[in-house]
């Protein structure tokens, strides 16, 4: 019964090689965002999904291309992978909630547990 | 390990002291913050939350107080138990946007 799971946990893969990491939530939000952790612990904003439209794209390489098939999906996939890219990846959710002047995703987030990808 | 070279700023604190984490922001717009906590290994949670028509808010244990002039923020945690050992971020919600911008994480070890 988990809220936000991601898989895999662990990717090991050298460089060049195209991979991608899954992640589901089952809390019923709109919001879906994805973030990379670097080794000095600092997160940053990739991506956000709202009810399947991209309505966050942060200066990320176009070699990371997400995919929500639905509300509840996004998945990550990352082409010609660098040594760059090894970090943690999470996915988090959020739900809508209706502040004045109109309905906005909350700040607060759900994360996943993370997905560690090292690139040799 | 995962930590070497890791160079957060740390917080060293006895169990059943009192921690205070600070943290400054940049946008005077952001109209939300919020704490995490983020245990080794797992995902940032969510800890507790302030809007900026608020100074302070209190929750189980914490309290956030907010001084938009200086734009800073703190976290205080009374009474550390070594379950609160953990790297805190402050994050904060910039209007109109909507977008999550974390700060730098602080590292608690909370000494038994």
């Amino acid at each position: 019964d988990t809220a936000v799971s991601q898989t895999p946990k662990y990717l090991v893969t050298q460089m060049g090689n195209d991979k991608s990491i899954k992640c589901e939530q089952n809390l019923g939000h709109d919001t879906m965002y994805w973030y990379k952790q670097d080794s000095k612990k600092f997160l940053k904003i990739m991506f956000s999904y709202n009810n399947k439209e991209l309505i966050i794209n942060e200066t990320v390489p176009n070699r990371f291309s997400p995919k929500s098939p639905d509300k509840a999906h996004l998945n990550l996939h990352i082409n010609s992978l660098e040594l760059g890219d090894s970090a943690v990846y999470f996915c988090a959710s959020s739900p809508l909630r209706g502040l004045a002047g109109g309905s906005h995703p909350t700040g607060e987030l759900f994360f996943g547990e993370g997905s560690r990808l090292t690139v040799l | 390990g995962e930590n070497v070279g890791l160079h957060l700023p740390t917080l060293s604190v006895q169990e059943g002291d009192n921690s205070i984490i600070n943290c400054a922001y940049s946008n005077s717009a952001s109209d939300y913050f919020i704490w995490y906590k983020q245990e080794s290994g797992k995902g940032p949670q969510f800890i507790i939350d302030i809007r900026s028509n608020m100074d302070k808010r209190q929750g189980q244990r914490v309290t956030v107080l907010l001084n938009k002039t200086v734009k800073h923020l703190s976290l205080q945690i009374a009474a550390t138990q070594p379950g609160d050992s953990a790297v805190y971020f402050c994050a904060e919600n910039i209007a109109p946007s909507h977008r999550l911008a974390f700060g730098k994480g602080n590292q608690v070890v909370v000494i038994p």
